[in-house]
């Protein structure tokens, strides 16, 4: 079972395109983050979202956190070829371990064409 | 870079063989996450330690694996009786506390032939 579903799970787009990443669970969170990975390296953070119905940029990149903390969105205006990537979105479930310890989604592989 | 360092970056065992992954944390933190991925895939969980201690090893197969954070010296996740579905990358995570966010090694691609 798949708490965090993502989708797309492949986006091919043209330069300049925009997109929109979305994660859905039947799951609240305490927090989501949203993460970036180049092949052969690990995770990097982009950002966390801890609020109901935040939006956070950055740059190009616009973070929505559903209102219920069960959904986000990450949506990419006029992409660029260094944008390509997997995408990562992940959070910790409200009334776990509080652990810290991440759930992810599977990812969203995009790839920007020039 | 004073980064999460994890070694190796790749590692080659033949069935039956033990691995081991190492992962020293970002200066100042004491916990530690090591997370499975396989090809095209998010990161599984596996387990998380804080110095010494081994706080939740819920998404860690219970037989063949294992987990270390000594006191000294960097977290250890070892591998016995390897198989080939073993291969994966493994990545290390550390954070100064348990709610921060985390911060990954670039990963161990174990490949088991």
């Amino acid at each position: 079972t798949q708490l965090l579903e993502q989708s797309p799970q492949f986006l091919s787009i043209q330069e300049g395109e925009n997109l929109t990443v979305y994660c859905n669970s039947s799951s609240v969170f305490s927090s989501l983050q949203w993460y970036r990975q180049e092949p052969g390296e690990g995770p990097v953070l982009l950002v966390t979202v801890v609020t109901g119905g935040e939006v956070k940029k950055l740059k190009r990149l616009t973070f929505q956190f559903g209102d219920a903390r069960k959904d986000s969105s990450l949506h990419i205006t006029a992409a660029q070829p260094g944008d390509t990537g997997l995408y990562l979105c992940a959070g910790e479930v409200v009334g776990s371990s509080n652990t810290g310890k991440l759930i992810f989604g599977q990812g969203t592989t995009l790839q920007v064409k020039p | 870079n004073a980064g999460v360092m994890q070694n190796p970056r790749h590692l080659v065992r033949r069935r039956g063989q033990e691995a081991r992954l190492r992962c020293s944390p970002m200066k100042g933190h004491s916990h530690v996450y090591w997370y499975r991925q396989l090809p095209e895939e998010g990161l599984k969980f596996m387990v998380y330690l804080q110095k010494e201690n081994i706080i939740d090893e819920s998404g860690m197969p219970k037989e063949r694996f294992s987990a270390e954070f000594p006191k000294e010296g960097p977290s250890i996740l070892r591998i016995q009786q390897v198989v080939r579905g073993d291969s994966a990358a493994y990545f290390c995570a550390s954070s100064p506390t348990k709610n921060s966010p985390l911060h990954f090694g670039n990963g161990t691609r174990l490949t088991v032939t």
